[in-house]
């Protein structure tokens, strides 16, 4: 299986200024149809997850442009331009490119 | 508007089987797969396996194997998944999500894109 690495593990953060997560695979998510389905979801406390970001850098319907995705191969990004009081809770990474689908451990955000 | 919504919370004793249920509507049940992801207590997601509503192809996660069954209704949107054998360890909110789009859907593949609001399944004696 594909084991999704993400750093920082908790990232406490002060309104209004910008946080970065990172997200590392064991192997490429390049897929054999040239796409890379790598997705980052937000769960805010007690809420099921939300999916954020498809592909590497697509905001999903409805997600704010504060959020935007980057990387590729095996190393990809998670950036919050501003970060606002909703913006809390756990950030996963995942990727769909391989059998079985694998997600990151997790990471906290939090407001100073 | 699109939706999964999930049935209620379960306590069952070790050694049970528990069938938690996911009702679609909003859109065709059968242009998208269903994936099963649960998370315990404080800990992150684990994939379990997914389910095309067309055909009910299924693959499981190893961890599962044997002890997942994954199957749906088209007449009624509803897609299934039941685990038995039960431990304590099974003790966790399970959520289903939508998956990939059909061949024939019109559109990006977006993922897991749709979340059902979670089931809680307590084991315990």
């Amino acid at each position: 299986d594909i084991v999704m690495t993400q750093t920082p593990l908790s990232s406490p953060v002060t309104l209004g200024q910008p946080a970065s997560i990172s997200c590392r695979s064991s192997q490429s998510l390049v897929h054999s149809d040239g796409n890379t389905y790598l997705s980052w979801l937000q769960q805010r406390p007690g809420q099921p997850p939300r999916l954020l970001i498809y592909k590497i850098s697509n905001r999903f319907s409805g997600v704010p442009d504060r959020f935007s995705g980057s990387g590729a191969g095996t190393d990809f990004t998670l950036k919050i331009s501003r970060v606002e009081a909703e913006d809390v809770g756990v950030y996963y990474c995942m990727q769909a490119t391989q059998f079985p689908p694998t997600f990151g451990q997790g990471t906290k955000v939090e407001i100073k | 508007q699109v939706q999964l919504v999930q049935s209620g919370a379960e306590v069952k004793k070790p050694g049970a089987s528990v069938k938690v249920s996911c009702k679609a509507s909003g859109y065709t049940f059968t242009s998208y797969d269903i994936n099963w992801v649960r998370q315990a207590t404080g800990q992150g997601l684990e994939w379990m396996g997914w389910m095309n509503p067309n055909s009910g192809n299924t693959g499981y996660a190893q961890k599962f194997q044997g002890r997942v069954t994954m199957t749906r209704n088209t007449s009624i949107s509803t897609a299934y998944m039941e685990l038995s054998s039960l431990r304590s360890e099974d003790t966790a909110v399970y959520y289903c999500a939508r998956g990939r789009p059909a061949p024939w859907v019109r559109g990006d593949d977006y993922g897991m894109d749709v979340w059902g609001q979670g089931t809680t399944v307590t084991v315990s004696s």
